[in-house]
């Protein structure tokens, strides 16, 4: 079974402070693991991806995540929020075998100007 | 690169009617193609899995006499909602990988249907 959670509903942060959106999974293989960000009324965006290889990914619109495995982590981070990242991000894992996606609840997050 | 599209983008129906929702990858042939349905404030639901060429496979508890799914094609696939109820207003999103993008399911922008 694949799993994963994000422990918190909504994260609040000052624009210009730095923003992390905690996950961890769960899966019986190596995963493959991924960020999302839905904006309101509109479909998933792909932020990035772990598959293999360096454990810090750098994805779009300057977010990063590590995998974490000995944690089973793989914590969203941003250096310094925009008001234009308030949205609802995703966090997802498949194991290789498996052709689909568990997705966690997702995580509010709200940059306050 | 890695772009789907969804049509239409909003529908309002009566209730009893048929509503057909198209999902086109535009620039890489999906393989699998998925479809979801995400209730307000929630997290994405599967309804079901679909390889082109062959029946979806459905998740446990959708209908599949009421949401049928048809990939006939490697860039389009389509869900329909057979006499649609008020209960199935909701937000479908389609998703697609394969071709080039084989690890990555890339999401649609979504079909808000409404059901009166």
């Amino acid at each position: 079974a694949q799993s994963v959670a994000q422990p918190e509903d909504q994260v609040n942060v000052a624009e210009g402070n730095p923003l992390t959106v905690k996950c961890t999974y769960s899966v019986s293989g190596n995963p493959y693991l991924f960020w999302y960000v839905q904006y309101p009324n509109r479909g998933l965006q792909f932020l990035l991806k772990y598959i293999t290889g360096d454990n810090l990914v750098k994805g779009s619109y300057g977010f990063e995540a590590e995998f974490n495995k000995s944690q089973t982590s793989f914590h969203l981070k941003k250096p310094s929020a925009l008001v234009s990242d308030s949205a609802l991000y995703f966090c997802a894992v498949r194991d290789h075998g498996n052709n689909r996606l568990a997705f966690g609840k997702g995580n509010q997050v709200v940059v306050i100007p | 690169g890695a772009v789907v599209s969804q049509h239409p983008s909003r529908v309002i129906c009566k209730s009893g009617t048929s509503v057909k929702i198209e999902c086109r990858s535009l620039d890489f042939q999906a393989t699998t193609m998925f479809w979801y349905r995400q209730f307000p404030k929630k997290s994405l639901m599967l309804m079901a899995t679909s390889n082109e060429g062959s029946k979806a496979t459905y998740e446990q508890g959708v209908e599949k006499d009421k949401f049928l799914i048809n990939h006939a094609s490697l860039t389009l696939s389509t869900l329909t909602v057979t006499s649609a109820h008020p209960e199935d207003s909701s937000f479908y999103i389609c998703s697609a990988r394969g071709g080039s993008y084989q690890e990555t399911q890339y999401f649609g922008p979504g079909t808000r249907l409404l059901v009166l």
